[in-house]
């Protein structure tokens, strides 16, 4: 079965202190996989695709990494604005076709 | 630039009455999705239209049924809602016709059913 697994489930940090999320995925046919990022009462807002092990790709104080088992989202000296619930999501084909699966998320939470 | 709308915003219904979730996007893109998105699991998608015309099932069909009214509306309808369709329902759209470019969302409705 094609799964997709982030760790941990919550996350508190303080203003600086760095980290990374992990997504681990198990799946056949992987295509690509996407991060998103999602503040409260809102919609998942898109951040990164990357489509193959060895790929990186950076935004601000953001860097996603992709490895063939799994993707590290690493967050530089975070700010208290970078606090929201970060999604992974796997595209993959299957028996069924191309499919897009979402993670369960990881909520971060940076204080000052 | 609105990108995608979503109305309502919130809703509450009685078991067994019926609603539609309306959603519009200006960005000209091909596709468009509806996801459910419930506590404790990853979002899930309920159907998806590649282009103006068609319309395809996902994962979670049941209990559910949508028109591609044009290219830039989607419209979800509840013909007889449960108690399990209690979510948050989001509407997303992408500029190609399948799942694998970026999907941009609307900020949501969210549903309770009574």
């Amino acid at each position: 079965e094609d799964q997709v697994t982030q760790s941990p489930e919550a996350l508190r940090l303080q203003e600086g202190e760095s980290s990374s999320l992990n997504c681990s995925y198990t799946v056949s046919g992987l295509r690509g996989l996407f991060w998103y990022r999602q503040d409260p009462g809102k919609g998942p807002e898109f951040l990164f695709t990357l489509y193959s092990a060895g790929e990186e790709k950076e935004k601000e104080r953001l860097k996603a990494t992709l490895t063939k088992k799994e993707s590290f989202l690493h967050i530089t000296a975070p700010k208290p604005e970078d606090s929201a619930t970060y999604l992974c999501a796997v595209l993959l084909t299957n028996q069924a076709g191309t499919a897009l699966i979402f993670g369960k998320g990881t909520t971060l939470s940076v204080s000052s | 630039n609105a990108g995608v709308t979503q109305t309502p915003k919130f809703q509450v219904l009685k078991t067994g009455q019926s609603m539609t979730l309306q959603c519009a996007q200006d960005m000209n893109h091909n596709s468009m999705y509806w996801y459910r998105q419930d506590p404790g699991m990853g979002l899930r998608l309920i159907y998806y239209s590649a282009s103006e015309g068609t319309t395809d099932k996902g994962e979670v069909p049941n209990g559910y049924n949508v028109s591609r009214l044009n290219k830039r509306e989607f419209s979800l309808r509840l013909e007889s809602a449960a108690p399990s369709q209690t979510s948050v329902y989001f509407c997303a759209s992408s500029s190609g016709t399948g799942v694998g470019s970026p999907l941009h969302f609307g900020n949501g409705t969210r549903l309770t059913v009574t």
